[in-house]
C-alpha cells in the first residue's frame, strides 16, 4: 500500500521554467512533510520541509503549497535552472513517529 | 562534524557470501536507519533504530540483519547475499528535535 503517491516519475523543464511535482497522501496522521533533494551518487538530502498549519512555504525558488482538505501537497521551484537537475522525493511523517513515508521519486532534468 | 559515514562505497559480491556495510554518525542521534534504493521504488525501509540496543523491522527487513551496539554505529549485514539484494544502500540518521533525516553518501552493492 502505497501511502504517499508522487508524481510524474520524470519531468523535463527548459531553464528559467516552472517544475511543479505533486504528491497526494492518506494518513491523516501525517503531520510533517519534508522534500528531499538527491543528485546523482549523493545521499538525499533536506530541502524544504512543512507543517499542515500553514498552506504555503516559500524558501528562495522554491515552495510547497499544502491543501490539508485534498491531503495533497506539491513543490513548486521557480525559474528553474540546471543545477537543479536531481531526482526529488517528497515525504510525510506522522506524530510521534519519525520515520518518513516517502514517495517514489521524480527525476527532473533542466535543459539549459 | 563528518555527519554521516557509510563504507564501502562500492562493493562486489557472490551469491551466498555474507558482508557487512558499516554506518556511523557523530551527530549523537538517537535515531538511525537503513533505506535501499531501487530505480522506480523509491527508498525503502530496511531496520532502523530508536537508540542503543534497541532494534526493529522495516518494510524489506528479510535477508538483512542490525545491531545497535553503540549510539554512533549501525552496521547492516548481509546473511547470504542474493541478486536481489542488488541496490543502493543509504544509512540515515534523525535530529528528534526536527524530525531531520541526514542521510549518508551510500554503499552500490552488486551481487552476482
Amino acid at each position: 500500500q502505497q501511502q504517499v503517491k508522487q508524481s510524474p516519475q520524470s519531468l523535463i523543464v527548459q531553464k528559467g521554467g516552472i517544475s511543479i511535482i505533486n504528491c497526494a497522501y492518506e494518513n491523516t496522521a501525517f503531520d510533517y512533510f519534508p522534500w528531499y533533494q538527491q543528485f546523482p551518487g549523493k545521499g538525499p538530502a533536506l530541502l524544504i520541509a512543512i507543517r499542515p498549519d500553514v498552506s504555503e512555504k516559500k524558501e528562495g525558488r522554491f515552495t510547497i503549497s499544502f491543501n490539508k482538505s485534498a491531503k495533497q501537497f506539491s513543490l513548486h521551484i521557480m525559474d528553474s535552472q540546471p543545477g537543479d537537475s536531481a531526482t526529488y522525493f517528497c515525504a510525510a511523517i506522522s506524530g510521534g513517529s519519525y520515520i518518513p513515508t516517502f514517495g517514489r521519486g521524480t527525476s527532473l532534468i533542466v535543459h539549459p | 562534524n563528518a555527519g554521516v559515514t557509510q563504507t564501502p562505497k562500492f562493493q562486489v559480491l557472490k551469491t551466498g557470501q555474507s558482508m557487512t556495510l558499516q554506518c556511523a554518525q557523530d551527530m549523537n542521534h538517537e535515531y538511525m536507519s537503513w533505506y535501499r534504493q531501487d530505480p522506480g521504488m523509491g527508498l525503502r525501509l530496511i531496520h532502523y533504530s530508536v537508540g542503543a540496543g534497541i532494534t526493529d523491522q522495516g518494510e524489506v527487513p528479510n535477508g538483512y540483519n542490525v545491531s545497535r551496539s553503540t549510539t554512533e554505529d549501525f552496521p547492516l549485514r548481509l546473511l547470504s547475499a542474493a541478486p536481489s539484494q542488488t541496490s543502493v544502500y543509504f544509512c540515515a540518521s534523525t535530529d528528534r528535535r526536527d524530525n531531520e533525516q541526514f542521510f549518508g553518501p551510500g554503499t552500490r552493492l552488486t551481487v552476482l
